[in-house]
Order: structure tokens, then sequence, then C-alpha cells
């Protein structure tokens, strides 16, 4: 079965960086993009970019150009997350989630990770 | 930037039937997905592409996209359907888009 399972909490200063991971099994890895969004506590969801873990290829939301980058290991079928220069308003849940579609950006999201609290404070 | 509006909450009876609204400029021309999410956990995909609905999602649950607006439909609510639920589309300003996200409450 399809599984994404993320890394555990993190607490991080200000502008300090986060990596998150998300591990993913139960299907081929280089088939579907990987998206992350976050969602801020009692807030809603933010879509942050999408990797294609074929060719590594990325794009980025424009609010979060240039603070975050998508990586992936094909070897271990994981994308990670990293998120630079964080600032107070960063702290939340962040997301990977698998998308529907093949070799496609659909947008469809029916595989999630448990989430990841990343919390920011001094 | 695109934004997606949607009512912060609905209400509804057991038994009745629910229905989250999701507006934004020329709707009719983008595919609609929708999530429920219960507090505390991840997303769930409850319908996309307009109208379609994935594998484990009951019937009561179904989508609509005209106008300038775009409908999630529960029938027969049950207790489990209360949760809060987020629309999405994509918009060239915006990529990847969601509404600001509606609470269900059974009553």
């Amino acid at each position: 079965q399809v599984q994404l399972v993320q890394s555990g909490a993190e607490v991080k200063k200000p502008g300090a960086s986060v990596t998150v991971s998300c591990e993913t099994s139960g299907y081929t890895f280089t088939s579907h993009y990987i998206h992350w969004v976050r969602q801020a506590p009692g807030q809603g969801l933010v879509w942050m970019g999408i990797i294609n873990p074929g060719g590594g290829f990325t794009t980025y939301a424009r609010n979060f150009q240039g603070r975050v980058t998508l990586t992936r290991d094909t070897s271990t079928a994981t994308v990670y997350m990293q998120l630079s220069s964080l600032r107070s308003d960063d702290t939340a849940v962040y997301y990977c989630a698998r998308d529907s579609e093949v070799l496609r950006d659909g947008g469809i999201y029916e595989f999630w990770g448990q989430g990841t609290l990343v919390i920011v404070s001094s | 930037s695109y934004v997606l509006t949607q009512p912060p909450s609905v209400s509804v009876d057991p038994g009745k039937t629910a229905r989250i609204t999701c507006g934004g400029n020329d709707m009719e021309t983008k595919s609609v997905h929708w999530y429920k999410q219960v507090p505390g956990q991840a997303p769930v995909l409850v319908t996309y592409y307009n109208s379609a609905r994935p594998s484990g999602i009951p019937e009561r649950f179904s989508g609509s996209n005209s106008g300038s607006t775009a409908t999630l439909t529960i029938s027969r609510v049950e207790a489990g359907d209360e949760a809060d639920y987020f629309c999405q589309v994509w918009d060239s300003s915006s990529d990847w888009v969601f509404g600001g996200g509606t609470k269900l409450t059974v009553l």
C-alpha cells in the first residue's frame, strides 16, 4: 500500500533552517510528483512546491521562492523539504502529498504524509 | 494572486444535505478538488476534477462546478462528516491555491 512517512517534529530558532523528510513506499517513486503543503495553527492549507522525483525538477510557490528547496534521493525513495531563514510565522505542520496523476501535476492528493510540526521560537 | 472564497462555517442537521461553496474568478474554467480535514489529522481527498470521487469515498459526497461557484454537496449528513473542508484549484497567477476552509458542524 502507498505510504508517505515524514520525519519528526522540530524546534528551531529564528534564522535557522529546517529539513523535513518524506519517505515513500508502495509505488514506483519516479512515477508520481510529490507536493509540499503547510498549515499554520488554526489556519488553512498553503501550497509550497512540487518535485518530479524522476528528474528532480522543481517548482516553488512564489511566496517561498528563495527560501524553500526540494530534493530527492531515488535510492531511498525519499523527498526532502528544506526551509531556510525561518521566522516565527513559519511555525506550522508541513505535509508531503503524492500527486495521483502519473508523470503530471494534477494537484490531486490522495496520499499524504502524517505531517511534521515545525516550531520556530527563540 | 488568485483567491478562493469559502464560507467560514456551515451547520446542518443529521440526515439533511450540506452544501459548501467555493467561489473565484472564472471558476467554471477550472478543475476543483475538495478535501476533508478532521483536526489533528492530514486532509483526505473527497472529490477531484469537479465531480470525480476517489475509491472509498461514499456516494453521499458529490461535487459540481458552474458559473462562478463550485459546490461540495454532502447528502444524508452523518456525525462523522463534521470536519473542515477545503477547495483547491490551479491558477497561473498563484499555482495551487486553497480556499480558506469551511467548518462543517453537524447539529
